[in-house]
């Protein structure tokens, strides 16, 4: 396993458009998150998942945004009707869970959105 | 709303210098944990720290948990280069998501 994998890691569209990013998690976590970052700033949560159930949604993800996880493997977060203030890094990360571990995320390289 | 202050946001030092970065909330966190991101990648876990007043040192890395568990500190002894990077606190609490600090970018000029 070569860690968590983001597709594609650059994107360039036209504002209205709509846009869809892939992670593929490391194989044995059952937790899957996604987080935005601008440059400089940290990343701000957004979403994530226990296996194929989304259990939390950041008040940050209009309805224009949507996140899968079917089959409890990989990630799709899509964007509808991009805007420019969606330009961003979207960062996914996996971690392994579990009741009495600190929560260690382990994050793919970053999709960078760039709306024109 | 939990949220996490570091500070300072930007830090440019010679080679040879030491520094500390700080993370501040008015939350309790159950973990706290420290990444050091390059431009273009993702961020790296450099340590997690669990227990209140805990310190552990990683080479010239030392980091600190507050004792009321709001709070971290990062002190990098003798900066090199390649410590140049985005520094990231996280909390951790009851919720299963991590909050991260708003960066720390550190420049370190040979």
């Amino acid at each position: 396993d070569t860690g968590v994998s983001q597709d594609p890691r650059h994107k360039i569209t036209k504002r209205g458009q709509n846009v869809t990013f892939r992670c593929d998690p490391i194989s044995e976590h059952n937790r899957l998150y996604w987080y935005r970052q601008t440059l400089g700033q940290g990343p701000e949560f957004l979403t994530y998942f226990q296996n194929e159930a989304q259990l939390e949604k950041s008040r940050l993800l209009s309805d224009r945004f949507s996140a899968e996880r079917p089959k409890g493997s990989f990630s799709t977060l899509e964007i509808q009707r991009t805007e420019q203030g969606d330009s961003a890094m979207y960062l996914c990360a996996s971690s392994i869970g579990g009741r009495n571990l600190a929560n260690v995320l382990t994050f793919g390289a970053g999709s960078r959105l760039t709306v024109l | 709303t939990q949220l996490l202050e570091q500070s300072p946001q930007f830090l440019s030092i010679q080679e040879g210098e030491n520094l500390t970065v700080y993370c501040n909330s008015s939350s309790v966190f159950s973990s706290l944990q420290w990444y050091r991101q390059e431009p273009g990648e993702g961020p790296v876990l450099l340590v997690t720290v669990v227990t209140g007043g805990e310190v552990k040192k990683l080479k010239r890395l030392t980091f600190q948990f507050g004792d009321a568990r709001k709070d971290s500190s990062l002190h990098i002894t003798a900066a090199q280069p390649g410590d140049t990077g985005l520094y990231l606190c996280a909390g951790g609490g009851a919720t299963n998501k991590l909050i991260f600090g708003t960066g720390t970018l550190l420049a370190v000029q040979p």
